[in-house]
This record gives C-alpha cells, sequence and structure tokens, in this order.
C-alpha cells in the first residue's frame, strides 16, 4: 500500500520566517519517487520537485531546500525567508512504478506581512 | 502557452444533467491523466491514458463518468446524470512514458458545481 501523510493541515507565518512542511510516506516498492506540488488559489498545481529513491541527496533551490530521509520515511520541504506569494496549499505525493501519483490531504500555508 | 490547458474552467449544472470537460496536454506527452479533487483533500486519480488506450481506471469512476482520448492528443471526461457529490474540480494532467520515473504536470483544472 501507498500513503502520504502531511500531518501539518495549516500553518501559519509572518513573512521573512522559515517554515518547514513536514511529508511522511509509506510504500513497500524499494524504487519510487517523490514529488512536491505548490496549489496557489487559481487551483493549478505547480510542479516544484521529484526526488527518486536511490538519491538522497538534499536539493536545495534558491528558497526552498528539500530534505529526503529514507530512514524516516520522510521527504520535508522548507522555506526559507518566507515571503507572501508563498501563500498556497502545498502537496506532497508519491508514485512507484506501475502506479499512480498519491497524494497527501496537502498543508495550507499562510504568509502574512 | 505550452501547458496544459483545460476547458470550460468552471460549470454549474443542474443535478441530472451531463457535463463534459476538455484536456489538451503538453504536445510532446504520451500519457494523460485525470484526477479530482475536493475541498481539503489532495488530487485523487480517475484515469490515465497512454496515447489512445486507457490503462487503468480507479474505482472512483463510476459507471457516469467516461474519459476518452480519441486520437492521443486531447482528451474529454464525460460525467452523465450529474449528482450533487460530483462537485470537485477536475484535473488534468500529462507526462512523458520514460523508464526512470517521469514528472506529471497539471492544468489548472475545472471546478465543477452540481445544484
Amino acid at each position: 500500500a501507498q500513503k502520504v501523510t502531511q500531518a501539518q493541515t495549516e500553518i501559519s507565518v509572518v513573512e521573512k520566517e522559515d517554515v518547514t512542511l513536514d511529508c511522511v510516506y509509506e510504500t513497500r516498492d524499494t524504487t519510487y519517487y517523490l514529488f512536491w506540488y505548490k496549489q496557489p488559489p487559481s487551483g493549478e498545481l505547480v510542479f516544484l520537485i521529484r526526488r527518486n529513491s536511490f538519491d538522497e541527496q538534499n536539493e536545495i533551490s534558491g528558497r526552498y531546500s528539500w530534505n529526503f530521509q529514507k530512514s524516516t520515511s520522510s521527504f520535508n520541504f522548507t522555506i526559507t525567508a518566507s515571503q507572501v506569494v508563498d501563500s498556497a496549499v502545498y502537496f506532497c505525493a508519491l508514485r512507484s512504478p506501475g502506479y499512480a501519483l498519491n497524494f497527501g490531504k496537502g498543508t495550507s500555508l499562510l504568509v502574512t506581512p | 502557452d505550452t501547458g496544459v490547458s483545460q476547458n470550460p474552467r468552471h460549470k454549474i449544472t443542474k443535478r441530472g444533467q451531463n457535463v463534459t470537460f476538455r484536456c489538451d496536454p503538453i504536445s510532446e506527452h504520451n500519457r494523460l491523466y485525470w484526477y479530482r479533487q475536493t475541498l481539503g483533500q489532495g488530487p485523487e486519480f480517475l484515469t490515465y491514458f497512454q496515447n489512445e488506450a486507457q490503462l487503468e481506471k480507479s474505482r472512483l469512476l463510476s459507471d457516469r463518468f467516461s474519459a476518452e482520448r480519441p486520437k492521443g492528443s486531447f482528451s474529454t471526461l464525460e460525467i452523465q446524470r450529474t449528482e450533487q457529490g460530483d462537485s470537485a474540480m477536475y484535473l488534468c494532467a500529462s507526462s512523458l512514458a520514460i523508464s526512470g520515473g517521469n514528472t506529471i504536470y497539471f492544468g489548472e483544472g475545472s471546478w465543477l458545481t452540481v445544484v
């Protein structure tokens, strides 16, 4: 069975604060792919990152960084120096070969000025 | 714009009516997916095509739902005899079918309200 858990339903921070969005996944497959998507109020799901199960290297892209730890089955997402434009719902997703992309319930992030 | 395109973006229909949504994928993508998303939930998989073949359907896809991709390009999702429980956002996505995984790109979604 595949499952993605995003325990944080809503997070509210003040602009310029750092914020970490948690993602824990379950899968029995040894090969799998993890994703983060951003969904602004307009509704479109915007792809942020894909990580393969065999590549535990953390990644940084501007103010965004991702921490992938297979030992704890976690793929956490950190936004540094948050901005109002970061306000959105963020989804973590898991996919194994032969399976559809399986999403968590999302974390709603509100960044206030 | 070369992203995934969906229309209509919004549809309000009376219960019992039929509705159809269209999706135009990214042009070189051979896989096309349909997802449904209700408020406060993540997207849920409905079905996907590789070229014109429908390869998988979720149990969520009741007999009232039908999806087609006649020429392996655009796709339509039809809901017959709509019910209030069908109210949701219907998301289309596309990707390349490649070994080693693929990234799925989503459209802006089609909101359906059944009254």
